[in-house]
């Protein structure tokens, strides 16, 4: 079945840092990919998504790009705040119409 | 537009007993799913419904279970309790089945005591 490894947190930066949160993914075919983001006491939101090989999701200035070639969809930001603060999953997309979920980072942005 | 709606918010059970979740999806999304989210599992799907049938279901044992209504509004069902299904369950609904977005409710908390 299909498997997301993201990198481990918890992420702690300085405001108007740059953010990278690692994702592979394992997958039969070529699936849909997400972030989506939680953010304290609420539900899971939808950051970005891509849906084929090449395709930049971008969203608040957060964006991912599909790398087929090296199964990735890592997440960047080019300056965090404080507002950021959450916990972010990579999700595939199966053809089996379930979404897997990696494990989850913890960002933490301080003013 | 209203969001998916989880009731209730927050539960308290006694191990052995049964629990009831309620999910009322986006209007017009005919998919509702269910995942259990907890701090060592991390998020783990449950089952998929569409057109009040299951259409998929994650490896959970036979105690987990559940429905989808005309309506498209879902339930599910844990019976004889354990500690361990102490976890935050979410229910996301979609239009349709399929890599389309899923739209995620603010989950239910259920605490097993």
């Amino acid at each position: 079945g299909n498997s997301v490894t993201q990198m481990e947190g918890p992420v702690t930066l300085s405001e108007e840092a740059f953010l990278t949160i690692n994702c592979t993914y394992t997958a039969t075919g070529y699936p849909s990919l997400f972030w989506y983001v939680q953010y304290p006491g609420e539900g899971l939101q939808l950051l970005l998504k891509a849906t084929k090989a090449d395709d930049k999701g971008s969203n608040k200035g957060f964006e991912a790009t599909y790398r087929k070639e090296t199964t990735s969809f890592h997440l960047e930001k080019g300056s965090v705040q404080v507002s950021d603060s959450a916990v972010y999953f990579c999700v595939s997309g199966g053809s089996n119409y379930k979404l897997t979920f990696g494990k989850g980072t913890l960002l933490t942005v301080n003013p | 537009k209203a969001g998916v709606t989880q009731t209730p918010r927050y539960l308290i059970k006694t191990r052995g007993q049964q629990v009831t979740l309620s999910c009322s999806p986006i209007s017009g999304h005919r998919s509702v799913s269910w995942y259990q989210q907890t701090p060592g599992q991390g998020l783990q799907f449950l089952f998929e419904y569409f057109s009040e049938t299951q259409r998929n279901k994650g490896n959970f044992p036979g105690r987990f279970s559940g429905r989808q209504f005309s309506n498209s509004r879902s339930e599910m069902n844990v019976s004889t309790l354990e500690l361990g299904d102490s976890a935050l369950y979410l229910c996301a609904s979609s239009r349709d089945r399929g890599n389309t977005e899923a739209f995620f409710g603010q989950g239910t908390r259920l605490t097993v005591v």
